[in-house]
């Protein structure tokens, strides 16, 4: 069974600094690209970052580019987002998920989702 | 960037009826767009990708169509464990998403 589970929310000052992971399971984690997804509290989802299989390719939403950055570890089955200059408006529950179905070195669609993680700036 | 815009923001039905949901992209996609389904509290589940192609387990009374610009979700007879709110999602470009369709029982 695939699972994905999320941990490292939490509560952060504006302009601090969180990491966020995401451990893997039940599928061969480093055949596949995975992404971050966001949905900020009553509102829509966001596409934040997207890794290849390898790590060698990395894309950035806008909203995030220059402060966010994305890892991943294929030893340890695990995804990762470094979160700095955190703002209010990056308050949202962070889902890591599974990329599936393009056949593309880019974000495609999202097959296998986690159960998020919140992730709340407030002073 | 590409935006996806959803019609009706929210619908109300009853079990049985059918149920369309629309989703316009404001520039060409191909086929590229899935259709996601989330239950408050939960993480979107992935119900149709490629305009038109049935995730698997996911139940035959869902289906998707368009193509270019122009999208819609069909849910043939609406059943209990359907109510929920419904994303459109483009994978042309960097994926974006509609602002989500909310199907509520009448």
């Amino acid at each position: 069974e695939v699972q994905l589970v999320e941990s490292g929310g939490g509560l952060v000052q504006p302009g601090g600094s969180l990491r966020l992971s995401c451990a893997a399971s039940g599928f061969t984690f480093s055949s596949y690209e995975m992404n971050w997804v966001r949905q900020a509290p009553g509102k829509g989802l966001e596409w934040v970052s997207y890794i290849s299989s390898s790590g060698s390719t990395i894309y950035y939403a806008d909203s995030v580019k220059g402060r966010f950055t994305i890892s991943r570890d294929n030893a340890k089955n695990s995804l990762y987002l470094q979160m700095n200059s955190l703002r209010a408006e990056d308050t949202a529950v962070y889902y890591c998920a599974r990329d599936w179905g393009g056949g593309t070195v880019t974000p495609d669609y999202f097959d296998y989702w986690g159960q998020g993680t919140l992730v709340t700036v407030s002073s | 960037d590409i935006q996806m815009t959803q019609s009706p923001s929210s619908v109300s039905a009853s079990v049985g009826d059918r149920v369309t949901i629309t989703c316009r992209a404001s520039q060409g996609i191909s086929s590229w767009l899935a259709w996601y389904q989330q239950k408050p509290g939960k993480a979107p589940k992935l119900l149709i990708y490629a305009a038109s192609s049935l995730q698997s387990g996911v139940p035959s009374r869902f289906s998707g169509s368009g193509s270019g610009t122009d999208f819609t979700l069909t849910i043939s007879s609406l059943q209990p464990e359907d109510f929920a709110t419904y994303y459109c999602q483009q994978a042309n470009s960097f994926p974006s998403f509609g602002q989500g369709t909310r199907l509520e029982i009448k």
